[in-house]
């Protein structure tokens, strides 16, 4: 167990829906991450928030949003939601925004959009 | 920005054998190497990572290189076991990044 917990497990849902996942960091990690991981996929990197602050963007689309909230856990908005949005969503978090520090993974929410 | 590539995509060992797994990275000012475990449907597990000021460094049956000049790193599993068998992600960064950037993935498979 990493210390990093994310909601939901499992989501299913139909397209053109909304959908929230959530994540809390292990104590202590101001920095958390979110993954996209797509069937036999790498790990696409989407966001990552500091201390309630966006740090770095990568691959997101504009129908993806997150944010982090003062007590530091972390939501993943998802919008207008398509078949190819199904993946599984990690997030990670470490004790500082450098790239140079451990990160250690939840353990996903597998989205399914139908 | 970083681009980092790794070598297999898939690799089939039998158990018992050693397996190695190759990560090339283009940015010279990265210095951290994590490599992370990722078993069928869980969460990536750090396994063992390198800095860039040690060239080597292991961890009983893991063992990690990295050549800066070269710009490559390498992980080393010896006496491979079925449970060995799971996607290896290599990753590469630098103090001044705010991410991690991945490697595609090594399947690799342990036969007993």
């Amino acid at each position: 167990d990493s210390g990093v917990t994310q909601t939901p497990k499992h989501l299913i849902t139909a397209t053109g829906q909304r959908v929230t996942l959530r994540c809390s960091p292990r104590s202590g990690d101001l920095s958390v991450y979110w993954y996209q991981q797509s069937l036999d996929q790498g790990l696409q990197f989407l966001i990552q928030y500091y201390n309630g602050e966006e740090r770095a963007k990568g691959n997101i689309l504009e129908r993806f949003s997150a944010q982090q909230f003062p007590d530091l856990h972390s939501e993943l908005n998802l919008s207008s939601l398509e078949l190819g949005d199904s993946a599984l969503y990690f997030c990670a978090s470490s004790v500082a925004p450098s790239g140079t520090d451990t990160q250690y993974f939840g353990p996903g929410t597998r989205l399914t959009v139908l | 920005g970083e681009n980092v590539e790794q070598h297999p995509s898939t690799l089939s060992v039998q158990e018992g054998d050693s397996a190695v797994i190759k990560c090339t990275y283009s940015d010279s000012a990265s210095n951290y190497f994590p490599w992370y475990k990722q078993e069928l449907g869980k969460r990536p597990q750090l396994i063992i990572d390198i800095r860039s000021n040690v060239g080597e460094k292991k961890d009983q049956r893991l063992a990690v290189t990295l050549n800066k000049t070269a710009k490559h790193f390498s992980l080393h599993i010896t006496e491979t076991q079925p449970e060995d068998s799971a996607v290896y992600f290599c990753a590469a960064s630098g103090a001044g990044f705010q991410k991690l950037v991945f490697g595609t993935g090594t399947r690799l498979l342990v036969s007993p």
